[in-house]
């Protein structure tokens, strides 16, 4: 399997610029989560799937942020408008129901700057 | 509120030593708890995990211990290596699928 596969890997945009970000999970995992990573909240759980519904955006920072999962084998994470302080590198992760005891498998990131 | 704390940033030890490092949690809930690591431009990956039910769970070089009544979880690698220098995140769930990380540190092992 080829893990998870995240696009684009780096991302530079203006402010006020729309952004997508892609994550196509593991075949066969029914969860799916959107993290972002900071200095200052190291990993924080933005949003996150299960069989395709979402189930908690509690971690959605601004309305300006959104996310979708149209089928078992595809996400997006949109913002729109864009800000500098939006500057992250954004992580999905899949995993089967549960945790187990390996956790969820990490894509390789989006570094997203914005400017 | 940061529910999973690290709060050491960054720690350097010399290969062959053990490294230590430290996680607290705030919330009772939790019954599962992991380490991750991560090296530069890849994502996390899964190092090691632990179930309230236990206080100790080691393989190979890393056991992580973990004291319920202090809140706190550690993991410690013996010998350290200079491929263990990555950041290391803690990680806890309370029975759902949600995982909450921690700020991470850093941990930097010279020869």
């Amino acid at each position: 399997d080829a893990g998870v596969i995240q696009s684009p890997r780096h991302e530079v945009t203006e402010m006020g610029q729309e952004v997508t970000l892609r994550c196509k999970p593991i075949s066969g995992h029914n969860s799916l989560f959107w993290y972002r990573q900071t200095m200052m909240r190291g990993l924080e759980l933005l949003i996150y799937f299960n069989n395709n519904v979402p189930i908690d955006d509690s971690g959605m920072p601004e309305d300006r942020f959104s996310a979708k999962m149209p089928n078992a084998s595809f996400s997006t994470l949109k913002i729109q408008p864009s800000e500098p302080r939006d500057s992250a590198v954004y992580f999905c992760a899949s995993s089967l129901p549960g945790i187990t005891n390996y956790g969820y498998t990490f894509g390789s990131g989006t570094r997203l700057t914005v400017v | 509120d940061q529910q999973v704390k690290q709060n050491s940033p960054s720690l350097s030890v010399q290969e062959g030593r053990i490294s230590i490092l430290n996680c607290d949690y705030t919330n009772s809930m939790f019954d599962y708890f992991l380490w991750y690591k991560k090296y530069p431009a890849e994502g996390p990956t899964f190092l090691i995990s632990i179930s309230s039910i236990k206080d100790k769970n080691e393989d190979g070089r890393f056991t992580v211990f973990l004291n319920k009544s202090a809140k706190h979880l550690s993991l410690h690698i013996v010998p350290s290596q200079p491929g263990d220098s990555a950041v290391y995140f803690c990680a806890a769930s309370a029975s759902t699928d949600k995982l909450i990380f921690g700020t991470g540190t850093r941990l930097q092992v010279f020869p």
